[in-house]
């Protein structure tokens, strides 16, 4: 099956920074996805980007489905951007397969 | 427009037990997907279900099945519990098979 590598596993910022999450995919896929996962467990949707650069507040993503990777911008960051941020990927006969997610701490 | 949800959102079983696990789609969508996420093994896709067919399988054990009725509404079961099967268990949504997906708060099953 397909390969989904999500960098840096853990990072930690102090508020204010700007931070890139990347997520690289070993094949082809049908569409891309990124997700913010609550202290509850649910994924919140953050970007549908197959491809191209999409941008939703201080957040933003680029996937160049080309070259097999995606980035997700998280700009001027604040406490509630703590979170586990996962990547995945819709491939071949439709079978969706996630990174193991970067896990974000966002210091005061 | 409600979200997806899933029934129950907790629960504790003990090992040979079986439970059934519920997802309601959002309204108009006709896919539904599940996953199992524990901290070892990350989130895997469990299986896809699109107008009452099973599309897609993941791969794990017989045990794990599911059904979708024509309403869209999900179901998933797992027979014979192991230890191992305590999980967070996801169910998402789609309008279509390649759509965005919209995923529910989740179940949480704790096996003794």
């Amino acid at each position: 099956g397909i390969q989904v590598e999500q960098s840096p596993p853990d990072l930690i910022l102090q508020e204010g920074a700007n931070s890139t999450l990347r997520c690289n995919f070993s094949d082809s896929v049908n569409n891309l996805q990124w997700f913010h996962q609550n202290p509850w467990g649910q994924l919140i949707n953050l970007f549908y980007i197959p491809s191209g650069t999409k941008q939703n507040g201080r957040l933003s993503a680029t996937t160049v489905a080309t070259e097999r990777y995606s980035l997700l911008y998280i700009s001027s960051s604040q406490t509630t951007d703590s979170g586990v941020y996962f990547c995945a990927v819709l491939y071949g006969n439709n079978r969706l397969a996630f990174g193991k997610g970067n896990q974000v701490v966002v210091i005061p | 427009k409600a979200g997806v949800t899933q029934t129950p959102r907790y629960l504790i079983k003990t090992r040979g037990q079986q439970v059934t696990l519920s997802c309601s789609p959002i309204s108009g969508h006709r896919s539904v997907s599940w996953y199992q996420q524990t901290p070892g093994q990350g989130l895997q896709f469990l299986f896809e279900y699109f107008s009452e067919t099973q599309r897609n399988k993941g791969n794990f054990p017989g045990r794990f099945s599911g059904r979708q009725f024509s309403n869209s509404r999900s179901e998933m079961n797992v027979s014979t519990l192991e230890l191992g099967d305590s999980a967070l268990y996801l169910c998402a949504s789609s309008p279509f098979p390649t759509g965005e997906l919209f995923f529910g708060e989740g179940s949480r099953l704790t096996v003794l």
